[in-house]
């Protein structure tokens, strides 16, 4: 069964029209990432929070903000998507102790038209 | 300087040969070690841990060295399942941020 859940698989979206990213876990994990990555590229820390506490990485665009209402779930709010912005999007999770995984959802790949 | 860098790839091998990737990291307060490997369009999974002491899995070997920030995996008789992109990932306890590095290209051919 799936752990880390990411909604939709594929997303397109209209240049300038904001849309979300959904993250859902069923691990209760404290921790919870978002990452960009675009072709042949590594995945790129977005943000991440643990519990409550918002964790911006200081080259992340303002078009990008994060909302995380409970423990289970996680959204990714692109304000004004640009074509820049095409790219999959990972949602992970992890304990955040020492020595711990992180578990990957599928990944949600957004197109901009 | 990358937060993690990678031995550019690709690396295209026969089937059976040993290949071996390298990773150094700059924060020398990183506190843990990953291997993650990631197929064409899909999320990364874990590989394996890298412990101080070195740790091994079947063919897969991963070696850690602290004093030179240097990690490393080892692939033993290749197999054409191994092609995939293998990505080197660094754990910084004190903000909870997973780094990755921008991943090595495996291609086993036959």
């Amino acid at each position: 069964d799936a752990m880390v859940i990411q909604n939709p698989r594929y997303q397109v979206t209209q240049f300038g029209k904001p849309v979300t990213l959904s993250c859902s876990q069923t691990l209760n994990h404290n921790v919870m990432y978002w990452y960009q990555q675009k072709s042949s590229q590594a995945p790129k820390l977005l943000f991440h929070y643990y519990d409550k506490d918002f964790n911006n990485e200081a080259d992340t665009p303002d078009n990008f903000q994060s909302r995380r209402p409970n423990t289970s779930f996680c959204f990714l709010d692109i304000r004004s998507p640009g074509l820049g912005d095409a790219a999959m999007y990972l949602c992970a999770t992890s304990v955040g102790d020492l020595n711990t995984e992180a578990f990957f959802g599928q990944g949600t790949r957004l197109t901009v038209v | 300087r990358k937060e993690v860098e990678q031995d550019p790839g690709p690396f295209n091998v026969p089937e059976g040969a040993t290949v071996a990737f390298n990773c150094t990291y700059s924060n020398s307060a990183s506190q843990s070690f990953f291997w993650y490997r990631q197929d064409c369009r899909k999320e990364p999974k874990l590989l394996m841990s890298v412990y101080s002491s070195g740790n091994e899995d079947g063919r897969f070997t991963a070696q850690l060295n602290r004093a030179s920030q240097y990690i490393s995996l080892l692939i033993r008789d290749s197999k054409l399942s191994d092609s995939a992109t293998y990505l080197c990932v660094v754990f910084s306890g004190g903000y909870n941020k997973l780094i990755f590095g921008a991943g090595t290209r495996l291609a086993v051919h036959p």
